[in-house]
């Protein structure tokens, strides 16, 4: 299973953009990259999703290295709500459905 | 709208009990996954199912069983329960076509005490 890499942890303040890096150097060609994150208390909840090219939502973008092996979740105006655990996971095509999920990235958001 | 529904939320369990942590979902996906998480650490999943009547082990099956009898119920069964079976347990539901693009809908968690 191809395996993500995350900071541990990460400060932002209020208001201000926060990027979340993942590396990911052995992504296959068809997995696709999933962020999820998770607030105290809850279970996770899923963010953005993304293959090739950047995408973006309305709760976050997400920017895929051309090489595929790196992205980075973006959050354009961090709120105290963002304060959460992040996680990177790969999800393949067709593939193995064993969804593995790392330590993720604990966001901390300072007012 | 349901989603996923997990029963109990919270037991309490002495060592060498038995107990079955229910999900439910009500969306028709075809995927189902148990993950337990230890205080401060990330997920680690169980078992996972692609289907009735498929099941898989995942990273941490030992000291668990699943069953997937119907799309809509994946039990996770713990025979005999062991303080290091203390834990938050999540059930997930995923829907998928050929893109594998599916998104995974959490319940709020089980959370396990074995004293």
């Amino acid at each position: 299973d191809a395996k993500t890499t995350q900071p541990n942890s990460m400060e932002s303040n209020e208001e201000e953009p926060v990027h979340l890096p993942c590396n990911h150097s052995t992504i296959s060609g068809t997995d696709y990259i999933h962020w999820y994150r998770q607030l105290p208390s809850q279970g996770p909840e899923y963010v953005i999703h993304g293959l090739t090219s950047n995408v973006n939502n309305r709760m976050a973008s997400l920017a895929i290295a051309e090489d595929r092996k790196s992205s980075t979740l973006i959050l354009h105006r961090a709120t105290l709500r963002d304060a959460a655990v992040y996680y990177c996971i790969l999800r393949g095509q067709g593939g193995s459905e064993k969804l593995v999920f790392g330590k993720g990235t604990k966001l901390t958001v300072n007012p | 709208n349901a989603g996923v529904t997990q029963t109990p939320k919270f037991r309490i369990l002495k060592i060498g009990q038995s107990m079955t942590l229910q999900c439910t979902q009500d969306m028709n996906h075809n995927y189902m996954y148990w993950y337990r998480q230890d205080p401060g650490m990330g997920l680690k999943l169980i078992y996972y199912s692609v289907g009735a009547g498929i099941t898989d082990k995942g990273e941490v099956p030992n000291g668990y069983n699943v069953s997937r009898s119907t799309t809509e119920d994946f039990p996770l069964r713990l025979e005999l329960a062991a303080p290091s079976q203390t834990s938050v347990y999540f059930c997930a539901s995923s829907q998928t076509g050929h893109l594998n693009t599916g998104e995974l809908f959490f319940g709020e968690g089980s959370r396990l005490t074995v004293l």
